[in-house]
């Protein structure tokens, strides 16, 4: 089993779709969790930290759920410019920062 | 200039040569990382650093070495590459100080390696 996984899609959604991805992790020493976006092969850049309590910013939404071992982001009122791939990061407690295999977005017009 | 440079930006080799992808910082992070990304895959974790005298292996070592020079330097080494070593390869850089921020990441724009 990967330590940390996500369903690759692709979620092809129309603007203004609410959109939620899953990501699953297998260490439960795992201290702390990001959410990574990538677009078209360029560097990784930080979208958002995830919380114990949840947080957001904007229209995106981020939660921790320690007792099923998974962490969510939920983009809501998508637009064009939220197509990308989301990698789901995870700080296994060693210092190892471990990615998902990344879930790929398509906002269509 | 960028917080974190990648040499060689691409790089085309041939089946055993030896090949050295070099990172340098300027953010003065004590960790250092090296990661491989192939379509599909996400990126997996080959090496990373703490500090210059901590190397630790990552998810996928085997047929890389790494050498941490200088605390801004971290450097990634293909002793003989092989083609399923062909990849899109980032460096990059965290600073650890026990904070709800600590271990963001911080990425090089990439070094593309095709091993023919």
């Amino acid at each position: 089993r990967k330590e940390v996984e996500q369903d690759p899609g692709p979620f092809n959604v129309p603007e203004g779709a609410t959109v939620a991805f899953n990501c699953t992790y297998s260490n439960s020493a795992s201290q702390s969790f990001f959410w990574y976006r990538q677009d078209c092969r360029k560097e990784p850049k930080l979208l958002m930290s995830v919380y114990s309590s949840g947080n957001e910013d904007g229209r995106f939404t981020a939660q921790l759920n320690r007792a099923s071992q998974y962490i969510s982001l939920l983009i809501r009122d998508s637009k064009l410019s939220d197509s990308a791939t989301y990698l789901c990061v995870v700080n296994t407690g060693t210092g190892k920062l471990i990615f998902g295999q990344g879930t790929t977005l398509q906002v269509k017009p | 200039d960028a917080d974190v440079t990648q040499t060689p930006r691409n790089r085309i080799t041939k089946t055993g040569k030896r090949i050295m992808l070099e990172c340098s910082q300027t953010k003065g992070h004590d960790r250092m990382y090296w990661y491989r990304q192939d379509p599909g895959l996400g990126l997996r974790l080959i090496y990373y650093s703490f500090d210059v005298k901590d190397i630790n292996k990552g998810e996928i070592s085997d047929g890389y070495s790494v050498s941490r020079q200088a605390q801004a330097k971290f450097s990634l080494s293909l002793e003989s590459a092989i083609p399923n070593q062909t990849a899109l390869y980032f460096c990059a850089t965290s600073d650890f100080k026990g904070t709800s921020g600590a271990n963001v990441l911080t990425f090089g724009a990439g070094s593309r390696l095709t091993v023919l």
